[in-house]
């Protein structure tokens, strides 16, 4: 069965506090994203990765970076934290593919205050 | 224009009824095209993939027109279960590799 697991279910920082979201999938899927998701915004996505060590952004980089120095491990990194980041973030991974399904995580409901 | 576009609902429908969303898209180089189910404060679920022939799972049709850039999902004998929001997604191909592109959601509300 497929699985991807998110480091906290919910997580409350301050204002320029630096905030790391882990996601771990057990899938070997070549493919990790990170995405935000807000009430009438839908999901946007804000960085990808297609293998170890390679990132690219996405439609809202500003303000993230990632690491993903492990197949199975996408991290998402705020490095100094604003209340405009209060947010859903969902990771997701994919095996490749233009008709691959991406798989979600349960999400880390992040307030930044 | 939004890349890709739904009516946010919500749908309040009986039972047992019919029910259809649509959805539309800008991008015309989109290649792969799916509906997604997500259910109150749980992640989003791959629902469908929608084919240009057509196709149908169960009680759920999903249409797509290349030409006029629409997708369609179509629910007959609505269930109390099929209450969620419904989100329309566009893959394009770049040169990276696969991007989806999400509509904000259709949100459906089957009642008694």
């Amino acid at each position: 069965d497929v699985k991807v697991t998110q480091s906290s279910r919910y997580l409350v920082k301050r204002t320029g506090e630096k905030v790391f979201l882990e996601c771990v999938q057990d899938m070997d899927h070549e493919n990790m994203f990170w995405y935000r998701q807000d009430p009438g915004l839908g999901l946007r996505l804000i960085y990808f990765s297609y293998d170890v060590k390679m990132k690219e952004k996405g439609d809202i980089p500003e303000g993230y970076s990632v690491s993903r120095e492990k197949k199975e491990r996408f991290s998402l990194i705020l490095e100094s934290a604003s209340t405009n980041q209060t947010s859903m973030y969902l990771c997701a991974s994919s095996a490749g593919g233009a008709t691959d399904t991406q798989y979600f995580g349960p999400g880390t409901r992040l307030t930044v205050l | 224009r939004k890349e890709v576009e739904q009516d946010p609902g919500p749908f309040n429908v009986p039972e047992g009824a019919t029910v259809a969303f649509n959805c539309t898209y800008s991008n015309s180089a989109s290649q792969s095209f799916f509906w997604y189910r997500q259910d109150c404060r749980k992640e989003p679920k791959l629902l469908m993939s929608v084919y240009s022939s057509g196709n149908e799972d169960g009680r759920f049709t999903a249409q797509l027109n290349r030409a006029s850039q629409y997708i369609s999902l179509l629910i007959r004998d609505s269930k109390l279960s099929d209450s969620a929001t419904y989100l329309c997604v566009v893959n394009v191909v770049t040169g990276g590799g696969n991007k989806l592109t999400f509509g904000t959601g259709t949100q459906l509300k089957v009642e008694l």
